[in-house]
């Protein structure tokens, strides 16, 4: 167990539609990380934040968005879902910006139909 | 340009035996950090050793060791008495960062699935 929690823990929903995955980083860690894992793109930095504010950008879509909120814990945001969208998204944390180690969540796996 | 490569889609190993998964990787940041991450058909991400650039010495974790070749530009996972258990996906990763406005994210290759045959 990482002390990453993350939920929920799947998730199926319809094409167009709109979801929030939900992520606790370990206790002290402030830095939040958010990776999508899919067939033909395989693991992928989105976006990561930083006590509260977002540190560095990756590979994420204007329709996803993701914050995180006074106690560190962190959504993301995926809207006008499309069937390529599903994934396995992960959640990871770390001490701060400049630590290596970073902790990942068990993810979510969201089903577009 | 792919920044990390895995070249074995698969591998298998008998078990009780040893098993090298190979990683090279690309980047001109002169620190970085390399990772070697498994990931069971369960789906989590375990972390399994980390090797930094200018760590003089390979790392080691139990069964695992990183062969870091930095010359070469590799960093192979070398997993010693292989276990059932041990079948999964496994994952090399790669963080670059010397800067200090960088993103340290982390950067994976395509992954290595092993099986451990009994």
């Amino acid at each position: 167990d990482s002390g990453v929690t993350q939920t929920p823990k799947h998730l199926i929903t319809a094409t167009g539609q709109r979801v929030t995955l939900r992520c606790s980083p370990r206790s002290g860690d402030l830095s939040v990380y958010w990776y999508q894992q899919s067939l033909d793109q395989g693991l992928q930095f989105l976006i990561q934040y930083y006590n509260g504010e977002e540190r560095a950008k990756g590979n994420i879509l204007e329709r996803f968005s993701a914050q995180q909120f006074p106690d560190l814990h962190s959504e993301l945001n995926l809207s006008s879902l499309e069937l390529g969208d599903s994934a396995l998204y992960f959640c990871a944390s770390s001490v701060d910006y400049r630590s290596y180690e970073q902790y990942f969540g068990p993810g979510t796996r969201l089903t577009v139909t | 340009a792919q920044k990390i490569t895995q070249t074995q889609p698969g591998m298998f190993v008998q078990e009780k035996e040893a098993v090298t998964l190979d990683c090279t990787y690309d980047t001109s940041d002169p620190s970085y950090g390399l990772f070697w991450y498994k990931q069971p058909s369960s789906g989590e991400m375990i972390f399994l050793i980390y090797q930094g650039s200018y760590d003089q010495q390979n790392a080691t974790e139990g069964r695992y060791s990183l062969n870091f070749q930095k010359a070469r530009k590799s960093a192979n996972l070398v997993i010693s008495a292989s276990q059932l258990g041990d079948s999964a996906m496994y994952f090399c990763a790669m963080r670059e960062g010397s800067s200090s406005g960088s993103a340290r994210q982390l950067t994976f290759g395509s992954g290595t699935q092993l099986t451990v045959l009994p």
